[in-house]
């Protein structure tokens, strides 16, 4: 079946360490997200891509790194520079264009210690 | 830039009574497209409804629709007939035309309870 998959979905981390939230996407779709929720605040974008080699700083970019070497592929790197890295992490994909709707991966939950 | 704003965190209503659910936006553009997405505590994002702004007709899936009031910049979300599987974060969303590659932005969600 076509869709998105996130790994791990539960994650811990040491503070100091980086970690690397992965993304993969079997949708053929362009443009790929990265979001973050935390209670109380909604969906929050990272960063974003629309083109292999290509990406986007979003709304709150500070303390993540991002890559997009293949189109299927958007994995995101939660570094130490993080302040307040704990959260729940959701990957999306969509078409470029129009009216597309954004689809989501199940999610990541960072925990760090 | 644009704002997506939901003025009730918390809502209640009986099984099969019908709630609706505010969301309010910002915006200067004329066209763009409007979402309700709704998470479960499985937390995956499913999306309920959506809206194109050039249409006037409002949109309507099954026990969900919406009252979209363009001038006003208004969107709501109205579920008939609730029922316990109806449970769940509520987020409205808004994306721009053309190419928004910049994804949606998202109000803060409405939490909804529904009693038995």
């Amino acid at each position: 079946d076509g869709g998105i998959t996130q790994s791990p979905k539960y994650l811990f981390r040491k503070e100091g360490q980086n970690v690397t939230l992965s993304c993969e996407q079997n949708l053929n779709h362009d443009a790929m997200y990265w979001y973050r929720q935390d209670p109380g605040q909604g969906l929050r974008l990272i960063y974003y891509s629309q083109i292999v080699n290509d990406f986007q700083k979003g709304d709150i970019a500070e303390g993540y790194s991002v890559s997009r070497e293949k189109k299927e592929s958007f994995p995101l790197t939660v570094t130490s520079a993080q302040k307040n890295p704990t959260a729940f992490y959701l990957c999306a994909s969509s078409i470029l264009l129009g009216a597309g709707e954004l689809f989501f991966g199940e999610g990541s939950r960072l925990t760090v210690l | 830039a644009q704002t997506v704003t939901q003025s009730q965190p918390e809502m209640s209503v009986q099984e099969a009574e019908t709630v609706t659910l505010s969301c309010t936006y910002d915006t200067s553009e004329s066209d763009y497209y409007l979402f309700w997405y709704k998470q479960p505590p499985s937390r995956q994002m499913i999306l309920v409804i959506r809206q194109e702004a050039y249409k006037q007709q409002n949109a309507t899936e099954n026990r969900f629709s919406v009252n979209f009031q363009k001038a006003a910049k208004s969107f709501s979300l109205k579920i008939s007939d609730s029922q316990l599987g109806d449970a769940a974060m509520y987020f409205c969303a808004y994306r721009r035309s053309g190419g928004g590659a910049d994804g949606l932005t998202f109000g803060k969600g409405t939490h909804l309870i529904i009693q038995p």
